[in-house]
């Protein structure tokens, strides 16, 4: 298993700003993932932040709205650029553990933001 | 139509009651059907997840797959208040090459009413 740690836990965002996400896991692990849960939606995959290479991005999520950082193999950072009233949402980090099997993902507790 | 749907509820049920939890797919490739539970305020939980067609059961928890159907359950015996929470299907994919997908429902509120 992974403990997942996010900062902040919460926040609240006047349009046009930008917050940084922090992402810090208890273990070293390769494979991180960033998602969106909109009310009333699925969870949806932003992209994939896995050490050493840059970040993929899923379809309908573009690097100039949502830069990720992953600087070493315990910890990323997501930034929501230029926000609006649409990005009010929880952003959970999620990652793949390394003595575990690709199916079993762990999530932090994610971060709730609100965009005014 | 969406490839994972569940029916978002909300559900109400008296404790010590069976609760059934469901969702359908669309995709038959794929390959691992999970259930997280979710508390409030917080990140979904791993709660069991299963492969084939078939029951699995985790102590009050029986996940089900029916592949012929596309359709996955969970049954939640003697439920608990405890047990309120929101609760996510999630089918998995492997495509290879490291490629793979998690695919959600929208989730299902549940209460259980002491």
């Amino acid at each position: 298993s992974a403990v997942i740690s996010q900062k902040p836990s919460r926040d609240i965002c006047q349009r046009g700003t930008s917050l940084t996400i922090q992402c810090q896991v208890d273990s070293q692990v390769t494979m991180m993932f960033w998602y969106r849960q909109q009310p009333g939606q699925s969870l949806t995959l932003i992209a994939t932040a896995n050490q050493g290479s840059e970040a993929t991005y899923e379809s309908g999520f573009v690097i100039d709205k949502f830069p990720i950082s992953r600087p070493n193999l315990t910890f990323s950072t997501l930034t929501v650029s230029n926000m609006s009233p649409e990005d009010s949402s929880i952003y959970l980090c999620s990652v793949l553990p390394e003595d575990g099997s690709q199916e079993t993902q762990y999530f932090g507790p994610g971060t709730r933001l609100l965009v005014l | 139509q969406k490839e994972v749907e569940q029916d978002p509820g909300p559900l109400s049920v008296p404790e010590g009651a069976i609760v059934s939890l469901n969702c359908t797919y669309s995709n038959s490739a794929f390959q691992y059907f999970m259930w997280y539970r979710q508390y409030s305020r917080k990140g979904p939980e791993l709660l069991m997840y299963t492969y084939s067609s078939g029951n699995k059961e985790d102590g009050r928890f029986t996940a089900q797959v029916d592949k012929s159907s596309k359709y996955i359950s969970l049954f939640i015996r003697d439920s608990q208040p405890s047990d309120s929470a929101t609760y996510l299907c999630a089918i998995f994919t492997y495509s290879g090459a490291g490629s793979y997908q998690l695919t959600f429902g929208k989730g299902t509120k549940l209460s259980v009413i002491p």
